[in-house]
């Protein structure tokens, strides 16, 4: 199983920072096949990105992805108030289908 | 509006059995594959149910396996999980998600029901 390592656990920022998140593959991973996802409190993870660098529908510019193999990077340009939340980094895999997730980045206001 | 909707979380005690349902709407449920995720409290998200659009085929995680039961009724627009034989560590948060193969991502998410399994 492929595992992910997100980094740092905690990130303090302030508004109009900018924030890197990191995740980290144990084997190399398709660009095809990472995304990352942002959780509020009391709501259902948003994805933001997928194929490693593509934005999903309605998704601000500020938020931007990048990376390949085993290294992939969330930047957030200019953080606004509302980005402060929890981000998590997903691979597919196959075969067998398996979907894994990293442990996620807290990131917190400053 | 495109949506999901989980019922069904609540309070059990170990070795007791809960069934989650999740409602779906705006879109065509009966052409993607569903999952049930969950976290637990601390803890990152983990997978533990696929079904495919058709119910012909599904997954489960380790953790879970011969005790959870994931069905669809695509006349009703329906997920379901049914979970028997829960344990603690069962206790989590539960997400159904829509999945997106062609994006290879969940692009639409349930906002979760609690279980919580507790003497």
């Amino acid at each position: 199983e492929i595992v992910l390592t997100q980094s740092p656990g905690t990130l303090s920022l302030s508004p109009g920072e900018r924030a890197t998140l990191s995740c980290r593959a144990s084997q190399s991973v398709s660009r095809t096949y990472l995304a990352w996802y942002q959780q509020k409190p009391g709501q259902g993870p948003r994805l933001l990105i997928y194929g490693a660098s593509t934005r999903a529908t309605g998704i601000p510019d500020r938020f931007s992805g990048s990376g390949s193999g085993t290294d992939f990077t969330l930047t957030i340009s200019g953080l606004e108030p509302e980005d402060f939340a929890l981000y998590y980094c997903q691979q597919y895999h196959r075969p067998p289908p398996t979907i894994t997730f990293g442990q996620g980045t807290r990131l917190e206001m400053k | 509006q495109v949506q999901l909707e989980e019922v069904g979380g609540g309070v059990v005690q170990p070795g007791g059995s809960l069934r989650l349902s999740c409602s779906a709407s705006g879109f065509i449920f009966s052409a993607y594959g569903m999952h049930w995720i969950r976290r637990a409290p601390g803890k990152g998200l983990e997978c533990v149910a696929f079904i495919w659009f058709d119910g012909s085929d599904k997954y489960y995680a380790e953790s879970v396996k011969g005790r959870f039961t994931i069905s669809r009724d695509n006349s009703k627009h329906t997920l379901y999980l049914q979970m028997n034989s829960l344990r603690p560590e069962d206790t989590a948060v539960y997400y159904c998600a829509k999945w997106d193969g062609d994006l290879a991502a969940f692009d639409i998410w349930g906002q979760g029901t609690m279980v919580t399994v507790s003497s």
